[in-house]
């Protein structure tokens, strides 16, 4: 089992719509979560981070967290072709060393117009 | 204007040479990481250094090496012995309230 599982995609939407992508984690001492965004040929930028239980809001984004089921989630409502992207889910273990992230393989998310 | 820089953007090595790239950063950041991303693919960690003078392997050190002389400066060298180089180079500071890593433009290493 891989530490950080997403769906690999891709994930098609209508422009309009709110787009959902999903990241479970092995470690269940996992502490902090991170979503990145990543366009084609360029690095990752970070679009937020989530440390507690429930949901953060940022603009037309929201992370959501569940420890319990070690599941943490992106929605982006209403979705713009600019949207378009890989998005990469990041977990850190509490026993992670040097603030170490592990991610995974990334959700190639299109947003049709 | 602050951040991160990684130069050269593209690096065509042939196969036995040894190859550097940089990564410097004006950010004040202790923490810095070198990662690789091959396509499809997320990314691994290569190396990376909390503070000056100190580094540790990541999960993917085998052919690689690093120096951590400056607090701006963390180059990565790709040596000979690595066996599949061509990539993507990416190199990211760690920094901000949640600790979050932030990263550069990359370097993309192809080998002829």
């Amino acid at each position: 089992q891989k530490e950080v599982e997403q769906n690999s995609g891709p994930l098609s939407v209508p422009e309009g719509a709110i787009a959902s992508l999903n990241c479970t984690y092995s470690d269940r001492g996992s502490q902090s979560f991170f979503w990145y965004r990543q366009y084609s040929g360029k690095s990752p930028e970070l679009i937020m981070f989530i440390y507690s239980n429930g949901d953060k809001e940022d603009g037309r984004f929201t992370a959501q967290l569940n420890k319990a089921s070690q599941y943490v989630s992106l929605l982006i409502r209403d979705s713009q072709p600019s949207d378009s992207a890989t998005y990469l889910c990041a977990v850190r273990g509490i026993y992670n060393q040097g603030g170490k992230l592990i991610f995974g393989q990334g959700t190639e998310l299109s947003v049709k117009p | 204007d602050g951040g991160i820089t990684q130069s050269p953007k593209y690096l065509f090595r042939k196969e036995g040479q040894n190859v550097t790239l940089s990564c410097e950063q004006n950010l004040n950041h202790d923490a810095m990481y070198w990662y690789r991303q091959d396509p499809g693919q997320g990314l691994r960690l290569i190396y990376y250094s909390q503070i000056v003078n100190d580094f540790q392997k990541g999960d993917i050190a085998e052919g690689y090496s690093v120096s951590r002389e400056k607090k701006e400066s963390f180059p990565l060298t790709v040596t000979s012995a690595q066996k599949n180089p061509t990539a993507f180079y990416l190199c990211a500071t760690r920094g901000g309230p949640g600790n979050e890593q932030f990263f550069g433009p990359g370097t993309r290493l192809t080998v002829l």
